[in-house]
């Protein structure tokens, strides 16, 4: 069966920290992605990667970065979190077309 | 750029009512068009895709690309159905993969 783990369900964190947000596939997906849902807009891409060590800026990239060290872990890095950025976190890997998505991480920024 | 619209926030229908759930876009290209469905407590997972032509769970949509639409149709909306509706498209290319979402349609199937 077809996974992707995010590592966190929950999280609580206060303005300023840094907060990473892990996300693993274990389908030898080349493809990964970085979206933001919220009501009312839908899921908005932040960053994306093709490969190992690559990366590239989506729709809403400021105040993120991202980290590809291995094929099958894509990391979302918050440097300074901010309570516009409390929101739900998903992570996708993808096939030739079709998106896998992990369960989604809700982090909230106090 | 590409953008999709879901014109509708919430749609709520009675058990055995045909519904649909309206998606347009707009890309001067030739898109890839889907449907992804998010139950209750379950991860986004895709319905269905315009190129494969199939009817996942009942439901349909037909890519017109005149009117520049994708709506996901049902005939008979059952309670089972109720969840978050979101419609997205792939450029492909060398974005192959990348997906912008619409605003998403909360469905409600009243028994």
């Amino acid at each position: 069966d077809v996974k992707v783990t995010q590592s966190s369900r929950y999280l609580v964190k206060r303005t300023g920290e840094k907060v990473f947000l892990e996300c693993v596939q274990d389908m030898d997906h080349e493809n990964m992605f970085w979206y933001r849902q919220d009501p009312g807009l839908g899921l908005r891409l932040i960053y994306f990667s093709y490969d190992v060590k690559m990366k590239e800026k989506g729709d809403i990239p400021e105040g993120y970065s991202v980290s590809r060290e291995k094929k099958e872990r894509f990391s979302l890095i918050l440097e300074s979190a901010s309570t516009n950025q409390t929101s739900m976190y998903l992570c996708a890997s993808n096939s030739v077309l079709e998106a896998f998505f992990g369960q989604g991480t809700r982090l909230t920024v106090v | 750029a590409q953008r999709v619209t879901q014109p509708e926030k919430l749609l709520s229908v009675f058990k055995g009512a045909p519904v649909e759930l309206k998606c347009n876009y707009s890309y001067s290209g030739s898109p890839e068009l889907f449907w992804y469905v998010q139950y209750s407590r379950q991860r986004l997972q895709l319905l269905l895709r315009h190129i494969s032509r199939e009817s996942i769970k009942g439901f349909t949509a037909d890519l017109n690309k005149g009117e520049t639409s994708f709506h996901l149709k049902k005939p008979f909306a059952q309670e089972e159905d109720s969840a978050m509706y979101y419609c997205a498209l792939s450029v492909g290319g060398t974005s192959y993969g990348k997906l912008t979402f619409g605003q998403g349609t909360i469905l409600t199937v009243h028994p």
